[in-house]
């Protein structure tokens, strides 16, 4: 599992509250990455850091915000969840041999 | 619209067969990782082949890689129920992407019956 672990694992919210995921990894890696998968859709990127407080946005980034202060710690920031943003969010590592390794996965439910 | 596209969208067989996934992409790439994803579970890295390779082996697994054809293939030999899951192509852009990102196909769901 490449050390990620991911909190909270299972979330449910209303409309309009805001929300934050923790993703943590154990080894050090530079580059982290947050995913979301729907159904029809597959997996798509939200925001993806290269370093501390260096982040960047992906192909699906409205409504999302991140933060790395830490090298172990990537947060993703809903600040006021809507009901498209129920879904399954991954965290991602790329390892030194170019492989990525997802975390758990936290299933968000947004009512 | 979708780097990686696998096909078949669904595969059944029976235990003991050979179990064939291929995966199409459109532009050129660094590499293409493979991953199985039980229901309702997090994605399983299987292996990663790079633009360079043509052939890797990973237990009963079998990547192959056409850059001509911009095609990949997974073979599961001697498939067994535990095999069943989804399965997902996804590349590694050779360049002008974002670092390291994935573009991940819409998967193929094999079951395999005992």
């Amino acid at each position: 599992d490449a050390g990620i672990t991911q909190s909270p694992r299972h979330k449910v919210t209303e409309t309009g509250t805001p929300v934050t995921l923790r993703c943590h990894q154990t080894e050090n890696h530079r580059y982290m990455y947050w995913y979301r998968q729907d159904p029809g859709h597959g997996l798509r990127l939200i925001h993806y850091s290269y370093g501390v407080k260096d982040t960047d946005k992906g192909e699906v980034s409205d409504g999302y915000s991140v933060s790395r202060s830490k090298t172990e710690d990537f947060l993703l920031t809903l600040e006021s969840a809507t009901s498209s943003q129920t879904s399954v969010y991954f965290c991602a590592i790329t390892s030194a041999h170019n492989e990525q390794f997802f975390g758990p996965g936290t299933r968000l439910t947004v009512l | 619209s979708q780097q990686g596209e696998e096909d078949p969208q669904a595969l059944s067989i029976q235990e003991g067969e050979n179990a064939t996934m291929n995966c199409s992409y459109k532009t050129s790439i660094n590499n293409l990782q493979w991953y199985r994803q039980n229901s309702g579970r997090g994605l399983v890295h299987l292996i990663l082949i790079r633009s360079n390779e043509r052939e890797k082996h990973s237990g009963r697994l079998r990547v192959t890689l056409d850059t001509s054809k911009k095609s990949s293939s997974l073979l599961i030999t001697a498939s067994r129920a535990a095999d069943t899951a989804s399965y997902f192509c996804a590349t590694v852009l050779d360049r002008g992407s974002t670092l390291g990102r994935l573009y991940f196909g819409r998967g193929t769901q094999l079951t395999v019956w005992p």
